[in-house]
C-alpha cells in the first residue's frame, strides 16, 4: 500500500537554527511527494511539492528533494524562524488519484 | 475570494447521535475531498465527490456518508457517532480537470461524548 512515515516526536530549535524532517513513503508506481503546514488555528497549507525523482521542491526558504532511491523526501531549512514554528506534515499522491496519503506530522517549536 | 469554508467550526455531540458537517470549495473548484484528522495524527482520506458523485472512498465504514449539490458544496454525514470519531474534519477542494494545487479549510471540531 501507499504510507508515509515521519520521523517520531516534536521538534524544538532555536532561531537561526538548521532545520530538518524526514520523510520516507512506500507506494506503487511513481508518486507526487508534499510537505503541508499546520499553522496554530489555521487550515493545513501546502508548502511545496515534487512531482517526479531528484525533483526539488522549494518554498520560504524550505527545500525537499525527491529521492526514489532511497524513497525519501526530506524537508530542510537553513535558518529557521520564531514563524516557523507549525505542524508539518509529508504526504504522497499515488500517481493521478487525487488523494492524499499523510504521515503523522511533525510539531515544530522555534524558540526566540 | 474566499478560500475553502467549513460549518460548524466545533461541535459536541454524544454517542448514537447524526452529525452533518458543510463545506463550500474554493471558488472555481469543483472537487470536494473530506479528510478525519485524529488528535496528534495526520489526515486520513475518507472520500471524495466530483460531479455530484462519489468517485473515491478510503477505509471509512458506511455510517459515513456525504453529499455534493449543484453548487458543488459538500456535506458530510457520519450516523451512530461513535468515541473514535471525535476528530477535527477537513474539506479540501481543487479542479479536478485542472489538476491543481488542493486547498484545505480550517476543519470542523467533533468531539463525541
Amino acid at each position: 500500500g501507499n504510507s508515509v512515515t515521519q520521523m517520531e516526536g516534536p521538534v524544538t530549535l532555536s532561531e537561526e537554527a538548521f532545520l530538518t524532517i524526514n520523510c520516507t513513503y512506500t507506494a506503487t508506481g511513481y508518486p507526487s511527494l508534499f510537505w503541508y503546514v499546520q499553522y496554530p488555528g489555521e487550515g493545513l497549507q501546502l508548502l511545496l511539492k515534487a512531482t517526479k525523482a531528484d525533483d526539488k521542491g522549494s518554498n520560504k526558504g524550505f527545500e525537499a528533494t525527491y529521492r526514489k532511491e532511497t524513497t525519501s523526501f526530506h524537508l530542510e531549512k537553513g535558518s529557521v524562524q520564531v514563524s516557523d514554528s507549525a505542524v508539518y506534515f509529508c504526504a504522497l499522491e499515488p500517481y493521478g488519484n487525487n488523494r492524499l496519503a499523510f504521515g503523522k506530522g511533525n510539531q515544530v517549536v522555534v524558540i526566540p | 475570494d474566499a478560500g475553502v469554508t467549513q460549518s460548524p467550526t466545533h461541535l459536541i455531540k454524544t454517542r448514537g447521535q447524526q452529525v452533518t458537517l458543510r463545506c463550500s470549495p474554493k471558488s472555481g473548484h469543483d472537487t470536494v475531498s473530506w479528510y478525519q484528522q485524529a488528535l496528534g495524527q495526520g489526515p486520513q482520506f475518507i472520500f471524495q465527490y466530483y460531479e455530484e458523485e462519489e468517485r473515491q472512498r478510503g477505509n471509512f465504514p458506511d455510517r459515513f456518508s456525504g453529499h455534493q449539490f449543484p453548487n458543488y458544496s459538500s456535506e458530510l454525514n457520519v450516523n451512530a457517532l461513535l468515541l473514535g470519531d471525535s476528530a477535527l474534519y477537513l474539506c479540501a477542494s481543487m479542479d479536478l480537470l485542472d489538476q491543481g494545487e488542493l486547498f484545505f479549510g480550517e476543519g470542523s471540531r467533533l468531539t463525541v461524548l
